[in-house]
C-alpha cells in the first residue's frame, strides 16, 4: 500500500539554524508531494507543492526537494525562527485522495 | 483568501446521540473532504464529495454518513455516536480535478468528545 512516513520524534533546533524535515514514501513515486503546516488546535495550512519532475522548489525561507531515487522529500526552513514552531505534514497523491503522514513537530528554541 | 468554516470548535455529546458537523466554504470549490485526526495516526479520510449530491467513501467511513445538498456546504453525520469517535474532525475543500494533486484548504477543526 502507499504510505508516507515522517519522523515522529520532535525536531529541536536553535533559532537561526536550518531545520530539515524528512518525508519518505513507499511504492511508486507520486506525481506530486505537498507540505502543510499545522499549529496546535488548528487545521493544516498548505505551504508548498513539488512535482515529480522538479528537483527543488523554493518559497521565501522554505525549500522542498523531491528525490525519486531515494523515494524521499526534504523540507528545509532556513534562518529558523520560534514562530516556525509547528507540526509539518507531508502528503502524497493517491486515487482520488491525499495520503498524509503523521507529521513532524518542529520546535525552534530562541 | 479561501475560508473554510466549521460549525463548532468544541462539541461534547453522549453515546448514542446523532451528531451533525457542518462545514462551509466560500471559494466555490467542487471538492470537499472530511478527515479525522488522532495522535499517532495522522489525518484519515472519512468521506469526500466532488459535486453536489455526490459522495465517495474514504478510508474509514464506518459509522459516518455525509450530505452535500449545496456546493458550499458539506455535512458529516455520526448516526449513533460512540466513544471511539472522540477525535478532531477536519473539513477541507479544493478545486475540481484530482484531489490527489490539488491543494486542500482546511477549516479550523471540531474537537468532538463522546462521553
Amino acid at each position: 500500500s502507499q504510505k508516507i512516513e515522517q519522523n515522529s520524534e520532535a525536531l529541536n533546533i536553535q533559532e537561526g539554524k536550518t531545520a530539515t524535515l524528512t518525508c519518505n514514501y513507499t511504492n511508486y513515486s507520486p506525481a506530486y508531494l505537498q507540505w502543510y503546516r499545522q499549529d496546535p488546535g488548528r487545521g493544516p495550512v498548505f505551504l508548498l507543492l513539488i512535482r515529480e519532475n522538479e528537483k527543488e522548489k523554493r518559497k521565501e525561507r522554505l525549500k522542498v526537494t523531491f528525490d525519486t531515487t531515494l523515494k524521499q522529500s526534504l523540507f528545509h526552513i532556513t534562518a529558523s525562527q520560534p514562530a516556525d514552531s509547528a507540526t509539518y505534514l507531508c502528503a502524497r497523491g493517491a486515487t482520488n485522495k491525499l495520503i498524509f503522514g503523521t507529521g513532524t513537530l518542529l520546535a525552534v528554541q530562541p | 483568501d479561501v475560508k473554510v468554516t466549521q460549525s463548532s470548535r468544541y462539541l461534547v455529546k453522549r453515546t448514542g446521540e446523532k451528531v451533525f458537523l457542518e462545514c462551509v466554504q466560500d471559494m466555490d470549490h467542487e471538492n470537499m473532504f472530511w478527515y479525522r485526526q488522532d495522535p499517532g495516526l495522522g489525518l484519515r479520510l472519512i468521506y469526500f464529495s466532488y459535486d453536489v449530491k455526490m459522495k465517495e467513501k474514504g478510508d474509514i467511513p464506518e459509522g459516518y454518513s455525509v450530505s452535500r445538498e449545496k456546493k458550499e456546504r458539506f455535512s458529516l453525520i455520526l448516526e449513533s455516536a460512540s466513544t471511539n469517535q472522540t477525535s478532531m474532525y477536519l473539513c477541507a475543500s479544493g478545486l475540481a480535478g484530482a484531489p490527489s494533486t490539488d491543494t486542500q484548504y482546511f477549516g479550523p477543526g471540531t474537537r468532538l468528545t463522546v462521553l
